[in-house]
């Protein structure tokens, strides 16, 4: 069974700094992992999807790498800004259910 | 393109009554789907997911179940709802291509529907 943890579980820096969020999975026979944005009482927002033949995907200011062999997944925001400040999902597939498993989030703040 | 509705977006419902959420989703054939809980201030828990129609694997037992009448329809049901049922859920969707390296597209959530039960 897949479990996803998140370190550290909340964030507060000053804007423009640049910050990364970690990500570790038990089961590295995963074929891809994504991570997702949510914002307070909403849904959630794909950021990357990264698949197994991939090291890191970029979008934006963001970027995500993927080590399968050691079971971790980082996301670096670059030059941060109060708009990041959201919870930050990690999420790897459970083979063995045909579903994602979710870490508990990183919850960051980026003051203006 | 693809998109998934989710509906309602809120729902207060009072305790011992019947629960019915609906996900529906445009744009691509035979997904899979899921239904998702999270509890405030929590992490997103598996209830549902289903390969196909009429086909539903139950991750948590408790009062609710799910059913999927069409390719691209998902419902959560309850007959009779528990204080504990209040949270917020969330309907998604992810296509696996059996390719040389089989690829999965990722995983396309709704909006939610927060239900309070009152």
């Amino acid at each position: 069974k897949q479990e996803v943890t998140q370190i550290p579980a909340a964030l507060s820096v000053p804007e423009g700094e640049n910050l990364v969020l970690n990500c570790s999975f038990t089961d590295s026979a995963i074929y891809n992992l994504q991570w997702f944005r949510q914002d307070p009482g909403k849904g959630l927002t794909s950021l990357l999807l990264i698949q197994s033949s991939q090291r890191e995907q970029t979008s934006g200011r963001l970027n995500a790498s993927l080590d399968k062999s050691s079971g971790r997944s980082t996301l670096y925001i670059a030059a941060s800004q109060p708009g990041d400040s959201a919870t930050y999902l990690c999420a790897a597939p459970d083979t063995g259910r045909r579903a994602l498993t979710f870490g508990s989030g990183t919850r960051l703040q980026v003051q203006p | 393109s693809q998109t998934i509705h989710q509906w309602p977006a809120t729902l207060v419902q009072p305790v011992g009554s019947p629960l019915s959420l609906e996900c529906t989703v445009e744009g691509t054939s035979n997904p899979n789907l899921y239904w998702y809980r999270q509890a405030a201030g929590r992490g997103l828990q598996l209830l549902f997911y289903s390969v196909g129609i009429g086909q539903i694997s139950s991750e948590v037992p408790q009062n609710l179940s799910a059913s999927r009448p069409q390719d691209r329809q998902f419902i959560l049901s309850s007959k009779k709802l528990l204080l504990s049922d209040s949270s917020f859920y969330l309907c998604a969707w992810s296509v696996v291509r059996m390719t040389s390296s089989r690829t999965n597209y990722g995983y396309t959530f709704g909006s939610g529907t927060r239900l309070t039960v009152v």
